[in-house]
């Protein structure tokens, strides 16, 4: 089975651009996850999805960013406009509802770095 | 709150020693799980282990044992014989109400040879 799908690997852009990035999760789970990797604030949840319902947003730092989950083997995260503290590595995860342990896999994340 | 602390931001060892990872964890739910993952070099997030709040016997899966001790809220991860390829960031993650997974800060393990 192909694992979480992320793209772009390596997003460079300046600042101001949109950029987007994409997320295949595993076919057949039920739950998607965005985090943010960053030096100085570790791995954040920005934002999670059941079954292509955002469920819990909170993370999510402002209104620049914004995601989407149109179907159950797509999602999307947008940053409108990226700013240079928006650099980081972006993962997405997704896991099958259970009984609740079930571990989440995880994509190979985008590095993005925002100049 | 939840939280999950690894105090040990970075770990050094001679390959052949053994190295424990600690994991403290808060919640106040009696229901919870306790992950672990790795982060080798190459990136990605490697689940290690699931460990749920009943069940506290210690587990151990080659030269990798877990010690999970509700009493002192502790979930610590033991290398034995570190090799090289073990040199990773390891997180510790706490798993809760709802399905969402606070991770630790994590442990960078530098394994020389």
């Amino acid at each position: 089975d192909a694992g979480v799908i992320q793209s772009p690997r390596h997003e460079v852009t300046e600042m101001g651009q949109e950029v987007t990035l994409r997320c295949k999760p595993i076919s057949g789970h039920d739950y998607l996850f965005w985090y943010r990797q960053t030096m100085m604030r570790g791995l954040e949840l920005l934002i999670y999805f059941n079954n292509n319902v955002p469920i819990d947003d909170s993370g999510m730092p402002e209104d620049r960013f914004s995601a989407k989950m149109p179907n159950a083997s797509f999602s999307t995260l947008k940053i409108q406009p990226s700013e240079p503290r928006d650099s980081a590595v972006y993962f997405c995860a997704s896991s099958l509802l259970g009984q609740g342990g079930e571990k989440l896999f995880f994509g190979s994340g985008t590095q993005l770095s925002v100049l | 709150a939840q939280k999950v602390t690894q105090a040990q931001t970075e770990i050094s060892v001679v390959e052949k020693e053994d190295v424990t990872l600690d994991c403290v964890y808060e919640t106040r739910d009696t229901t919870y799980y306790l992950f672990w993952y790795k982060q080798p070099p190459s990136g990605e997030l490697v689940f290690l282990i699931r460990r749920n709040s009943f069940d506290e016997q210690n587990e151990i899966s080659g030269r990798y044992s877990w010690n999970f001790q509700k009493s002192t809220s502790s979930f610590n991860f033991t290398i034995t014989a570190s090799q090289v390829v073990d040199s990773a960031v390891y997180f510790c993650a706490l798993k809760y109400a709802g399905n969402m997974l606070t991770f630790g800060g994590g442990t960078r393990l530098m394994v020389k040879p």
